[in-house]
């Protein structure tokens, strides 16, 4: 089994829609991180959060939100999906104890027209 | 602020050649490296990461990469690469004051043809 999964793998949405992508983990990581992957862009950060109560902005958060509903599940949100937030998106984990060994999950394909 | 340059946007090489994937970074402080790889239709796992000692640093899948301060470089290197080697490759940095913070490379493609 997965460690670290992502719902839906695969989103075809239009424009205006809000849409949720959720990420859950059985890592027992206390850290998580939501990205996004752009051709010849490599990955950059959306957010971060530390443990439930610790939320951060990273590079790139305008037009998205997150939601860390318990240690084990993040969520990001779109409330209002444009077509430039067509990409893919990981959520990965990591433990304070082991610096930046972070673990990713599938992604998700998403695509707003 | 730090930075990655991954200057080889795809490398197309040959089963058993050996391979060279470049990376270069900067830092006004001191970081880690580290090298990740994405197979087809999957997330990143990480190959090896620098934190400090030895500048040779070995990871999985027989691939090594050696720290260069002066050049500040973190070259991926195998001596001999599979077809299962073909994948999209980064490079990652963070400096120890801000060790959740991971920067990216764009990516380097390894193809490897039979």
């Amino acid at each position: 089994d997965a460690d670290v999964t992502q719902t839906p793998r695969n989103r075809i949405t239009k424009t205006g829609k809000r849409i949720m992508l959720e990420c859950s983990q059985t890592k027992g990581h206390d850290r998580m991180y939501w990205y996004r992957q752009d051709p010849g862009l490599g990955l950059r950060l959306i957010y971060y959060s530390f443990d439930v109560k610790d939320i951060n902005k990273g590079e790139i958060s305008d037009g998205y939100s997150v939601s860390r509903q318990a240690q084990a599940k993040f969520s990001l949100s779109l409330e209002s999906a444009i077509p430039n937030q067509t990409a893919l998106y990981f959520c990965a984990t990591s433990d304070r104890r082991v610096y930046n060994e972070q673990f990713f999950g599938p992604g998700t394909r998403l695509t707003v027209l | 602020a730090q930075s990655v340059t991954q200057l080889d946007s795809q490398v197309p090489v040959f089963e058993e050649a050996p391979v060279e994937l470049r990376c270069n970074y900067s830092s006004s402080v001191s970081v880690y490296l580290f090298w990740y790889v994405q197979y087809p239709n999957q997330g990143l796992q990480l190959l090896l990461k620098y934190l400090s000692g030895s500048t040779l640093v070995k990871g999985i899948n027989g691939f090594e990469a050696e720290f260069n301060k002066s050049q500040t470089s973190f070259h991926l290197r195998k001596p001999s690469v599979h077809i299962s080697d073909t994948a999209e490759y980064f490079c990652a940095v963070s400096t120890p004051y801000n060790t959740d913070k991971l920067i990216f490379g764009t990516g380097t493609r390894l193809q490897v043809f039979p």
